[in-house]
C-alpha cells in the first residue's frame, strides 16, 4: 500500500519568515495530494491540494509543489503569522473515486514565534 | 462545500460499556465513508472503510468485532466501540467524498472518546 513520509516533525519559524514542509510517497499511482491544517481538538482543514497533472499551485501565502518523478511534494508558507501555528499533514490518494482512501503523513507541528 | 457532522462531539464512558458514534453527510450522499482514529500528537490512522449497504472493510490490526460499523443509508454511518477499554480513548474522525467525484474528502468534527 501507499506510504507517505513527512519532514520535519517540528518546525519553528519567526513571524514573517517562510516555512517549508516536505513529503514523499511510495505509490506512483497516487495522483491527488492534499495538505491539511489541524488545530488541537479540531477536524483537519484542507488548505491546498494538487493533482498530478500540475507541478505547482499557489493560493495567496500558501503554495504546493509536486515532483512526480521523485515522488515528493512540498508545502510552502510565506510571510508566516502566529495564527499559522498548527499541525500540518500531507496526504496522498489515488483519485478520482469516492471509495479511494487517503494516506496521511505523520504531521508537522509548526510554531510561528512572534 | 459539503458538510459532514458527527455526534456526539465528546463522550465519557466506563470500561466495559459500548459507545456509538454517528457520522452524517448533511448535504450530499456518500456511498463510502471512512473512519479514522487519532491518538494525541499522532497522525490520522484509517480504521475502516464504510460502504453503504455492505460490510465495512477494516484495516489490518483493527478488530472488526470491537469496532462495529454500520452504513445503513447514503447519509449515515455509525461506529460502535464495544466493550470499551481505556486504551480505546482517542479522537475518532469520519470523512466522506462526493460520490463519483472522489478527490476532496470532507471531514467530520471528530468525537473525543474517554474511557474511564
Amino acid at each position: 500500500g501507499e506510504n507517505v513520509e513527512q519532514h520535519p516533525s517540528t518546525l519553528s519559524v519567526q513571524e514573517g519568515d517562510s516555512a517549508v514542509i516536505k513529503c514523499t510517497y511510495s505509490d506512483s499511482a497516487s495522483n491527488y495530494f492534499p495538505w491539511y491544517k489541524q488545530e488541537l481538538g479540531k477536524r483537519p482543514q484542507l488548505i491546498i491540494d494538487i493533482r498530478s497533472n500540475v507541478g505547482e499551485k499557489k493560493d495567496q501565502r500558501i503554495a504546493v509543489t509536486l515532483n512526480k518523478t521523485a515522488k515528493h511534494f512540498s508545502l510552502h508558507i510565506t510571510e508566516t503569522q502566529p495564527e499559522d501555528s498548527a499541525v500540518y499533514f500531507c496526504a496522498a490518494k489515488k483519485a478520482p473515486g469516492s471509495a479511494r482512501q487517503l494516506t496521511f503523513g505523520s504531521g508537522t507541528q509548526l510554531t510561528v514565534l512572534p | 462545500g459539503a458538510v459532514v457532522s458527527q455526534h456526539p462531539s465528546w463522550v465519557i464512558c466506563k470500561s466495559g460499556t459500548s459507545v456509538k458514534i454517528e457520522c452524517r453527510s448533511l448535504d450530499f450522499q456518500a456511498t463510502t465513508m471512512f473512519w479514522y482514529r487519532q491518538f494525541p500528537k499522532q497522525s490520522l490512522m484509517l480504521m475502516a472503510t464504510s460502504n453503504e449497504g455492505s460490510k465495512a472493510t477494516y484495516e489490518q490490526g483493527v478488530e472488526k468485532d470491537k469496532f462495529l460499523i454500520n452504513h445503513a443509508s447514503l447519509t449515515l454511518s455509525t461506529l460502535t466501540v464495544t466493550s470499551a477499554h481505556p486504551e480505546d480513548s482517542s479522537f475518532y474522525i469520519c470523512s466522506a467524498s462526493l460520490t463519483g467525484a472522489g478527490y476532496e474528502q470532507y471531514f467530520g468534527p471528530g468525537t473525543r472518546l474517554t474511557v474511564t
